[in-house]
């Protein structure tokens, strides 16, 4: 079947600008998690949607980040005021959080955002 | 200690041998571990998870968990040119909502034909 989703591929955006990056899970997946991967850094936890359950924010760098997740499905992960340091491969994951592979997640190609 | 360490190689292998790529973790991980894939320019393919001490086998791959001693490693048998990419391991994490996954920062492994 259909794997993870995110568009754009590539985006470049000058510094202040905002920019949002979207994810279209795997059907049937109910729990969908924003990573990022900086050049040389490990894989670093932004946020995660579980169901109809509050997110978990505790990932987000600061407040110029936010994302939402619309109707159990699609995400948008949205960056004002973009800095320098955003400058990363933004990945999300999607995972089925219930029988044998309830844990596992599986990943999208990524956005890669370059920040000018 | 960091939650989940890797040393960062590069591990070169010739071809046909075994490829080992370990993984330590500390106390604030719960026992939930993956090993991804993640070829240059690519984004991570899970391999394999264990959630149980011991092995587990899927084809190549073999997945090896051992809470006491708090590692957890993978072994490729007949490693081939193909697997040269960065492993992951990850752990899933124990607070919070325990929905992310926290990685190390990967072994690069070269398989040398």
């Amino acid at each position: 079947g259909a794997g993870v989703s995110q568009s754009p591929s590539n985006k470049v955006t000058e510094k202040g600008k905002d920019v949002e990056l979207r994810c279209d899970p795997i059907s049937g997946h109910t729990a969908l998690y924003w990573y990022r991967q900086s050049l040389g850094q490990g894989l670093e936890f932004l946020i995660y949607f579980q169901g109809n359950s509050a997110p978990d924010k505790s990932g987000l760098p600061s407040d110029r980040f936010s994302a939402e997740r619309t109707g159990g499905s699609v995400s948008t992960l949205t960056i004002q005021r973009t800095q320098q340091e955003d400058s990363a491969v933004y990945l999300c994951a999607s995972s089925p959080r219930a029988g044998t592979s309830i844990y596992e997640q599986y990943f999208g190609p990524g956005t890669r955002l370059t920040v000018t | 200690q960091k939650e989940v360490e890797q040393n960062s190689g590069p591990l070169s292998v010739p071809e046909g041998a075994i490829a080992s790529l370990n993984c330590t973790y500390s106390d604030r991980v719960s026992q939930s571990f993956f090993w991804y894939r993640q070829y240059s320019g690519k984004s991570p393919e899970l391999i394999m998870s264990i959630y149980s001490n011991g092995d587990k086998e899927d084809g190549r791959f073999t997945a090896q968990l051992n809470k006491a001693s708090q590692y957890v490693s993978l072994l490729i048998r007949d490693s081939q040119p193909s697997d040269s990419a960065t492993y992951l391991c990850a752990a899933l994490n124990y607070g919070g909502s325990q929905g992310n996954l926290i990685f190390g920062k990967g072994t690069k492994l070269s398989v040398k034909p």
